[in-house]
């Protein structure tokens, strides 16, 4: 598509819950980060995915995170047994290798509220 | 590993005034560097951004940003704000040639105009 794509927009959800945000990057970008917003913390940068190599995954912040990305392209974004801590807006973006190496391009973002 | 440091949450200025939004980062490697926005109710996208040459970016919006190798910054200056200036602004970093090209962004700056 012309721009990365982000579901759910918006995700409401009980403490203990499972969720699960998808991200679908630009065509041939190959280079996806997740990144998670919230208010006074900026971007904290969760994980980043680049081809073929492992995923960098230095900035999850517990061991109910995980993510994948299938094929080199949608990646999803997991949370398991979700607190409350981890309401946020989860930014998805994707980038091409040089020349315009590391410009990205960001996805709207889903926003999670843990009740 | 790299690290961004914006060192004012909120810079309040008045219409038409200059403004210069401070960011020093940390590595022991050449770096990219770059400044995001983030306008009210909108995506992040892009500024500007330093890969190599001339240590004077010029970026959208009558920005621009000076990379100081020596202290370790790039901040980002405006001669002459606007209303439609008022955003969150974000520096950002990454070291491809340390193998660590992910990109790490700063906790932002909230730029009011102030009429």
């Amino acid at each position: 598509g012309a721009g990365v794509s982000q579901s759910p927009s918006n995700k409401v959800t009980e403490k203990g819950k499972d969720v699960e945000l998808r991200c679908d990057p630009i065509s041939g970008h190959t280079a996806l980060y997740w990144y998670r917003q919230s208010l006074g913390q900026g971007l904290e940068f969760l994980i980043y995915f680049q081809g073929n190599s492992a995923p960098d995954k230095s900035g999850l912040p517990s061991d109910r995170f995980s993510a994948e990305r299938t094929g080199g392209s949608v990646s999803t974004l997991t949370i398991q047994r979700t607190q409350q801590e981890d309401s946020a807006v989860y930014l998805c973006a994707s980038s091409t290798s040089s020349p315009w190496a590391n410009v990205l391009t960001f996805g709207a973002g889903s926003r999670l509220t843990v009740l | 590993a790299q690290s961004v440091t914006q060192l004012d949450s909120q810079v309040p200025v008045f219409e038409e005034a200059p403004v210069e939004l401070r960011c020093n980062y940390s590595s022991s490697v050449s770096v990219y560097l770059f400044w995001y926005v983030q306008y009210p109710n909108q995506g992040l996208q892009l500024l500007l951004k330093y890969l190599s040459g001339s240590t004077l970016v010029k970026g959208i919006n009558g920005f621009e940003a000076e990379f100081n190798k020596s202290q370790t910054s790039f901040h980002l200056r405006k001669p002459s704000v606007h209303i439609s200036d008022t955003a969150e602004y974000f520096c950002a970093v990454s070291a491809p040639l340390n193998r660590d090209d992910k990109i790490i962004f700063g906790k932002g700056t909230r730029l009011h105009i102030l009429p």
